[in-house]
């Protein structure tokens, strides 16, 4: 199985602020990965696919680049809103597998 | 508008079975994967497995920890995708989410509309 790893675990920031998250695959899945947003209580939301393509609706302050092992989420100028855990995954290879999550908090 | 709502969450005793449902709207069931997801209390995403499209003959994927326990299908006529749970774990209690993963054109699934989720909780 492909793990993913997810770097920090968590993550202080200041609504303005631009923050930048990593995702390493234990190894390759080419460009084969997404990035998802869930607030409290919430379903996850789809922000990115195929590591930079933002989902429709999905606002341009989302940014995902990467290829082969290691891949960035960075979201510029935190709003209110933002703050909420994010999650990668990989679709390259079964199983599909998440990594352990990114909770963004206001500092 | 693309919808899903699961239904079916309950209390189960271990070793118990249980059947969850997801109804599509907004869009036609027959042409994504269809997956579940699920989050143990305070855990992160696991996927459980996928249903592939017609296209593939709505063949399965399934996690090692729920293979052999757990079957998914799907009922275009009734645009509703299952999960069937035999064999019940303490370990299996989370919310289940159910996702539309709209094949490229490679054939991988890419997420883009998430349920609400229905939560299973495993305990005696």
């Amino acid at each position: 199985d492909i793990q993913m790893t997810q770097s920090p675990s968590s993550l202080s920031a200041s609504v303005g602020d631009r923050v930048t998250i990593t995702c390493r695959a234990s190894q390759g899945i080419r460009d084969y990965l997404a990035w998802f947003q869930q607030k409290p209580g919430k379903a996850p939301k789809s922000l990115i696919y195929a590591a930079s393509s933002l989902q429709s609706g999905v606002p341009s302050k989302f940014s995902g680049s990467g290829s082969g092992t290691e891949f960035t989420l960075t979201i510029s100028s935190l709003q209110p809103e933002d703050f909420a855990t994010y999650y990668c995954q990989q679709y390259n290879s079964y199983p599909l597998t998440f990594g352990g999550g990114t909770k963004l908090e206001i500092k | 508008e693309v919808q899903l709502v699961e239904s079916g969450g309950d209390l189960v005793q271990p070793g118990g079975s249980l059947r969850l449902s997801c109804a599509a709207s907004g869009f036609t069931f027959s042409d994504p994967y269809m997956d579940w997801v699920r989050q143990a209390p305070g855990k992160g995403l696991e996927w459980v497995g996928r249903s592939r499209d017609k296209t593939n003959s709505y063949t399965t994927e399934y996690a090692a920890s729920v293979k052999g326990r757990f079957t998914i299908s799907r009922d275009d006529s009734r645009n509703s995708l299952y999960l069937q749970m035999n064999s019940l774990k303490t370990e299996d209690t989370a919310v289940y989410y159910c996702t539309r993963a709209i094949r490229d054109r490679n054939g991988y699934g890419i997420y883009d509309y998430w349920g609400q989720g229905t939560l299973v909780t495993v305990s005696s």
